[in-house]
């Protein structure tokens, strides 16, 4: 099993350019995550997916959208990316939503210029 | 929200020495997971523990719910160990919050 990939691993946008992260899972997991990582700080949940065909806002939705394509695939959205977006984008999945053992993928590092 | 605090923030370690890292939290919790992030970035989960303790090798975890605080021991640390600690907690429904983390090197 790869468990949760993603890709691409390193992206660079100029500033107002859109973007797509690729996310997908083959543990049959029913919840898809996505954080971003700052330096200095631990991870942020921008969006999750509890099942497929629901998902939810997290602490810092804004300047982003996710698609639940299936319950393997889980893509987050840049539309007009900014400066402030620069950062390391982690997805995750879990059994079930939030109370359990999540499994991340390797990161995508984006940098917005 | 809740509140999650690690400690120390930075640890340096010779190869062999023991270490405890610490995770406090400012609410009860449901759920807490220790992870590791390694140099390259990958994140590991190494313990789901909302109470009492598990070993998985040279690691452990405790958590005290009712004194909220979560800690993590390694023993006989190893230059693989080295990276970055991470302390998730959440309650019911809701998304985790993560720490800050404690950053640990170990040398040879």
């Amino acid at each position: 099993n790869a468990g949760v990939t993603q890709t691409p691993k390193f992206q660079v946008l100029k500033t107002g350019q859109s973007m797509t992260l690729q996310c997908a899972q083959d543990m049959n997991h029913n919840s898809m995550y996505w954080y971003r990582q700052d330096p200095g700080m631990g991870l942020r949940l921008i969006y999750y997916s509890a099942s497929e065909g629901t998902t939810d806002k997290g602490e810092v939705p804004n300047g982003y959208n996710v698609s639940r394509l299936n319950k393997r695939e889980f893509s987050l959205r840049l539309e007009s990316a900014a400066p402030s977006q620069t950062s390391v984008y982690f997805c995750a999945s879990s059994q079930q939503s939030h109370t359990d053992t999540q499994y991340f993928g390797p990161g995508t590092r984006l940098t917005v210029l | 929200g809740i509140q999650v605090e690690q400690s120390p923030p930075d640890l340096i370690l010779q190869e062999g020495a023991n270490s405890t890292l610490r995770c406090n939290f400012s609410d009860s919790v449901n759920n807490l997971q220790w992870f590791h992030q390694n140099p390259w970035g990958q994140l590991i989960n190494l313990f789901y523990i909302p109470s009492g303790t598990k070993q998985n090798g040279r690691l452990s975890a405790t958590t005290v719910a009712t004194e909220r605080y979560s800690l993590l021991y390694i023993s006989s640390s190893q230059t693989t160990d080295s990276g970055v600690y991470f302390c998730a907690v959440n309650q019911a429904g809701t998304a985790l919050i993560f720490g800050k983390g404690t950053t640990l090197s170990v040398s040879s």
